[in-house]
């Protein structure tokens, strides 16, 4: 098991691109999270699936963002129409269940410029 | 709301000297309650976790915190602190998703 492994580790991107990251989390963990975390500030929770479903998304997520994670393994994050206040890392967990304990991929850092 | 909350922006303290990092939380009923680490351009690490039980739980690195439901606090404490122990940590409630704290950055000094 080599954790979570999220790609690329650095992004960066002219403003009004589109840009999508990847999460591979830990095989037998059904579930998946992003959160979204700015210099010198605790991570934000974006959205979180169990399996295939996604569960729950924060008010964070405006329409330019969606994620996906087909077939329960993978999950990948798209943001549409990057601005420059989507500049920060992004992250990802993974997690059996609720008090589990969550182990957390290194990030995508995204600058938009 | 915040669900978790640390009072502390940084917290400095000499090598050897016993630390503390703050936290409250103020979920009502038995919270799942965590701290992490982050160091610098690296991942966040988990140190420990309360879930129920005792109230004094262990964890990594020589690192321990204190359930209080009276107090609602869950404190963050190492007798002996290291240099390398320089880091953001983060006090975080499990909600069926972490909340996280504000973050507390603790500076040792050799």
């Amino acid at each position: 098991d080599t954790g979570v492994s999220q790609n690329p580790r650095h992004k960066i991107t002219k403003r009004g691109q589109n840009v999508t990251f990847r999460c591979d989390p830990i095989s037998e963990h059904n579930r998946l999270y992003w959160y979204r975390q700015t210099l010198g500030q605790g991570p934000e929770f974006l959205t979180y699936f169990q399996n295939e479903a996604q569960l729950e998304k924060s008010r964070l997520l405006s329409d330019r963002f969606s994620a996906e994670r087909p077939k329960g393994s993978f999950s990948t994050l798209e943001i549409q129409r990057t601005e420059q206040g989507d500049s920060a890392m992004y992250l990802c967990a993974s997690s059996l269940s609720q008090g589990y304990g969550y182990t957390f991929g290194s990030g995508t850092r995204l600058t938009v410029v | 709301a915040q669900s978790v909350a640390q009072p502390e922006d940084q917290v400095n303290v000499a090598e050897g000297n016993p630390l503390t990092v703050k936290c409250t939380y103020s979920v009502s009923g038995n919270p799942y309650l965590f701290w992490y680490v982050q160091y610098p351009n690296r991942g966040l690490q988990f140190l420990l976790k309360y879930i129920t039980g005792d109230n004094l739980v262990k964890g990594s690195y020589g690192f321990e915190a204190e359930f209080n439901k009276s107090q609602t606090s869950f404190h963050l404490k190492k007798p002996s602190a290291l240099v390398s122990d320089s880091a953001l940590y983060f006090c975080v409630e499990d909600t069926d998703k972490l909340i996280f704290g504000t973050g507390t950055r603790l500076q040792v000094f050799p």
